[in-house]
């Protein structure tokens, strides 16, 4: 089943407490982008992927990190997690930009 | 500066009347459009997707969207609103050229009173 994956779905955790959310897509897609939903806001971009070891900001890349190291893989990271960083984070993937994007269930974080 | 605008947050109709969500964008360049959809808790779905072909678009369940460009509009519309309809739909637009963002709107949650 073409699938999206996030792990994990529900996150609690402290201020400056490092932190991964993973995501893999089993579609062989090329691009692989991250959002956050914020409420009246809609999803915003904080980082793509165009292809493997090639990233590049969205519109709020501040506090995050992303790799892409495999093609299937897209780990989001939060070195120094914040409040403002709760949020609902979404990944996604397609073959490209302008095609159809694929998400993930979801990971809802907090930051204590 | 590209941007969405979704021009309501909430729409409410009743069971078998018409939906109309609204979408305006901004763009210097021709744009690929999309709506989708959000159920509660669940991820996004792709309603239907407009790339410079035909300007009316239809797409699962019943919704079409038409692109005006004259008007900068990608309306989406259904004629009967069913109560599997209430969810949150999103506008997204996604640049031409070498740009790969895609620009969402805040959305527009609908509700279908019985």
């Amino acid at each position: 089943e073409a699938q999206v994956t996030q792990n994990p779905r529900y996150l609690i955790t402290v201020t400056g407490k490092k932190l991964t959310v993973t995501c893999s897509q089993n579609m062989n897609h090329e691009y692989m982008s991250w959002y956050r939903q914020d409420p009246g806001l809609g999803l915003r971009q904080i980082y793509y992927s165009m292809n493997v070891e090639v990233t590049d900001k969205g519109d709020v890349p501040e506090g995050y990190k992303v790799s892409r190291k495999e093609k299937r893989n897209f780990p989001l990271i939060l070195e120094s997690p914040s409040p403002n960083q709760t949020s609902l984070y979404f990944c996604a993937s397609s073959y490209g930009a302008k095609n159809i994007q694929y998400f993930g269930a979801g990971t809802r974080l907090s930051v204590l | 500066a590209q941007s969405v605008t979704q021009l309501d947050s909430h729409v409410s109709v009743s069971e078998g009347t018409p939906v109309l969500l609204r979408c305006n964008y901004s763009s210097s360049y021709s744009p690929s459009l999309f709506w989708y959809v959000q159920h509660p808790n669940k991820g996004l779905q792709l309603l239907l997707k407009y790339t410079s072909a035909a300007t009316l678009v239809k797409g699962i369940n019943g919704f079409e969207a038409e692109f005006k460009k004259s008007e900068t509009s990608f309306h989406l519309t259904k004629p009967s609103a069913h109560m599997s309809d209430a969810a949150e739909y999103f506008c997204v637009v996604s640049l031409a050229g070498s740009s790969y963002k895609l620009i969402f709107g805040s959305g527009t949650r609908l509700l279908v009173r019985p």
